[in-house]
């Protein structure tokens, strides 16, 4: 079954640690999100890949990253994570046209505990 | 600036009707998403608005006024899988997707 897969599901962290989370997809997909989402709020944008293209949102700290090798993959580093940087991290595809917006499909995210 | 309303939490009966409201004030209007989340899981789609008027996919139905910059999905025949958190998002002019905090939906038997 096509799919956006994330590793790991659950990672823990100590503060300040570099620490990686992936995101891969079967979908093909030209548009990969990654988003924020801490208990009972809305997920917050971080950064987007339309195809090759870097979008960055004005508000996400310096502290966090992404890389997207090629089509199915996409990383977020964090550099420094901090005590406020727990969270769930969730990775989504579109595939976006100019004549229609398309629905996004999500991962199961990546649980992210700093101790 | 840009923002969408959904109210916190709703309750509601197994086998009832439920409506969960949803305005928003965005620059412009690309469509209208709704997604279920379960605790601990990611979003999934459920239904996606552009023109006014109503869609129906079996048991949920959504509903568009642009007019109102409103939105309501309404659930049917409620079972307790129900019980989740639907977020509103919004397609702004620049196809950028706004999200609403989400409504947590609790069905009771």
């Amino acid at each position: 079954d096509a799919m956006v897969i994330q590793n790991p599901r659950y990672q823990v962290t100590q503060f300040g640690k570099p620490v990686t989370l992936s995101c891969s997809q079967t979908l093909n997909h030209n548009v990969m999100y990654w988003y924020q989402q801490k208990s009972s709020q809305a997920p917050k944008l971080l950064f987007h890949y339309y195809d090759k293209d870097f979008n960055n949102e004005a508000d996400t700290p310096d502290n966090f990253q992404s890389r997207r090798p090629n089509t199915s993959f996409c990383f977020l580093d964090i550099r420094s994570p901090g005590l406020g940087d727990a969270a769930m991290y969730l990775c989504a595809t579109s595939r976006e046209s100019t004549d229609k917006p398309h629905e996004q499909y999500f991962g199961p995210g990546t649980r992210l505990t700093v101790t | 600036g840009q923002n969408i309303d959904q109210p916190t939490e709703m309750t509601a009966t197994e086998g009832a009707i439920v409506q969960i409201n949803c305005t928003y004030q965005t620059s412009g209007f690309n469509g209208l998403f709704w997604y279920q989340q379960h605790a601990g899981e990611a979003p999934t789609f459920l239904s996606y608005n552009v023109l006014d008027g109503l869609e129906e996919k079996g048991r949920f139905s959504s509903f568009l006024s642009r007019s109102k910059g409103y939105s309501y999905l309404l659930l049917k025949e409620l079972q307790m899988k129900d019980s989740a958190s639907y977020l509103c998002a919004v397609k702004d002019s620049n196809y950028q997707l706004i999200w609403g905090a989400g409504t947590k939906l609790i069905i009771k038997p």
